[in-house]
């Protein structure tokens, strides 16, 4: 089925260790993002990735790296996990590449870092 | 920078009945899209709602709809004949038209929570 798709769904980790949480879409939409979601917080933009090769820093992109050599993947990667990067992190493409286009969401992956 | 604030955590409702959802935000431009997301227990965001800033007209989708007011950068969704499926985590978000605003992806208030009494 199209659509895009997030692994794993739950994942718990030690301090200091290093997540990859993976995203994958159908569409070959140009657009792609990493949020985090917190209580009290909503959806925060981590990066995003206008295209294949091409990222940029959102809000809070500290402790995270991500990459894309491909349209449709668009990993996120935790290099040394700390307790406050446990979140629930979704994944998301734009259709189009105007403003107006809709965002579509992964479900989301709950990472929980001992 | 552009804000988005839900003054409401929690909001709960009868069933079969009326409530409306509060959204302000901050913005310096004239020209943005505002939306409405709905998020289930399941976790999946689920668009509700899209609104053109340049359109006077306010956006309906159904039971849905909003009263889009741009003077008081408000931005209001109204559910009607409330059902149980409606229960959810709802959040309104703002992107901005610029060229490029894609990269912007959307910025999101703190949500606030739906419940509907049976």
């Amino acid at each position: 089925d199209a659509g895009i798709t997030q692994s794993p769904r739950y994942k718990i980790t030690e301090t200091g260790r290093q997540v990859t949480l993976m995203c994958h879409q159908t569409w070959s939409h140009s657009y792609m993002f990493w949020y985090r979601q917190d209580l009290g917080h909503g959806l925060r933009l981590i990066y995003y990735s206008a295209a294949a090769d091409i990222t940029d820093k959102g809000e809070v992109p500290d402790g995270y790296v991500v990459s894309r050599s491909k349209t449709e993947n668009f990993p996120l990667t935790l290099e040394s996990a700390t307790r406050s990067q446990t979140s629930v992190y979704f994944c998301a493409s734009l259709r189009g590449t105007s403003s107006h286009g809709e965002l579509f969401f992964g479900e989301g992956s709950r990472l929980t870092v001992l | 920078a552009q804000t988005v604030t839900q003054s409401q955590p929690e909001m709960s409702v009868q069933e079969a009945e009326t409530v409306t959802l509060s959204c302000t935000y901050d913005t310096s431009e004239s020209d943005y899209y505002l939306f409405w997301y709905k998020q289930p227990p399941s976790r999946q965001m689920i668009l509700v709602i899209r609104q053109e800033a340049y359109k006077q007209q306010n956006a309906t989708e159904n039971r849905f709809s909003v009263n889009f007011q741009k003077a008081a950068k408000s931005f209001s969704l109204k559910i009607s004949d409330s059902q149980l499926g409606d229960a959810a985590m709802y959040f309104c978000a703002y992107r901005s038209a610029r060229t490029g605003g894609g990269a912007d992806g959307l910025t999101f208030g703190k949500g606030t929570h739906l419940i509907i009494q049976p």
